[in-house]
């Protein structure tokens, strides 16, 4: 059975701080995805990886980087983070197309 | 990029067949997917189509592809009060879009 895990599900930041949102699947995947979700507008890709070191933007990556040192892990970095990146943020892991397989997500609220 | 869209709410009575419709922008998608939201959770994936087929039955799901028309719909049989969710259309070209999502509301 899959697993994708994200290593918070709420997280309260103020305005300013650095944020790491951590991801890691037991799966063996290749390739690995950030999103995030808003109400009215689904899920837009920010960053995904398709193999250890390697990244490449989605659809709004500003404001955001990544990190994959390890092929079960993928890091979501807010460097400076401000009120619009409130949001909910569901990773994912995948092996080709097929599917792709999501955490429960990690509600971030930014003050 | 690729426009994936959904009507945003869709209710039914349980025990009536629902129909979650989704147009999608890109004609070379290749995998068109049906995934669902439960309330705290992650998305699940229910079915998914390749683009070579027009229809695919999987118990109380029916997903049927139009693709002249780019469009994409899943039909649930008897809908049952567990059957409550965001339901999210998503296709697959060079990576993955994802509509905005249909919340589906059963009415017991």
């Amino acid at each position: 059975d899959v697993k994708v895990t994200q290593s918070s599900r709420y997280l309260v930041k103020r305005t300013g701080e650095k944020v790491f949102l951590e991801c890691v699947q037991d799966m063996d995947h290749e390739n690995m995805f950030w999103y995030r979700q808003d109400p009215g507008l689904g899920l837009r890709l920010i960053y995904f990886s398709y193999d250890v070191k390697m990244k490449e933007k989605g659809d709004i990556p500003e404001g955001y980087s990544v990190s994959r040192e390890k092929k079960e892990r993928f890091s979501l970095i807010l460097e400076s983070a401000s009120t619009n990146q409130t949001s909910m943020y569901l990773c994912a892991s995948g092996s080709g197309v097929v599917r792709q397989y999501f955490g429960p997500g990690t509600r971030l609220t930014v003050t | 990029g690729e426009d994936v869209e959904q009507s945003l709410f869709l209710s039914v009575r349980e025990g009536d067949s629902s129909v979650i419709n989704c147009t999608y922008t890109d004609s070379s998608s290749t995998y068109l997917y049906w995934y669902k939201q439960e309330p705290g959770a992650g998305l699940q994936l229910l079915t998914y189509i390749f683009s070579n087929m027009d229809m695919k039955q999987d118990q109380r799901l029916t997903v049927l592809l139009n693709k002249k028309d780019k469009h994409l719909s899943l039909r649930i049989a008897d809908t049952q009060t567990g059957d409550s969710a965001i339901y999210f259309c998503a296709a697959h070209g060079n990576q993955f879009y994802f509509g905005t999502g249909t919340s589906l509301t059963v009415i017991p």
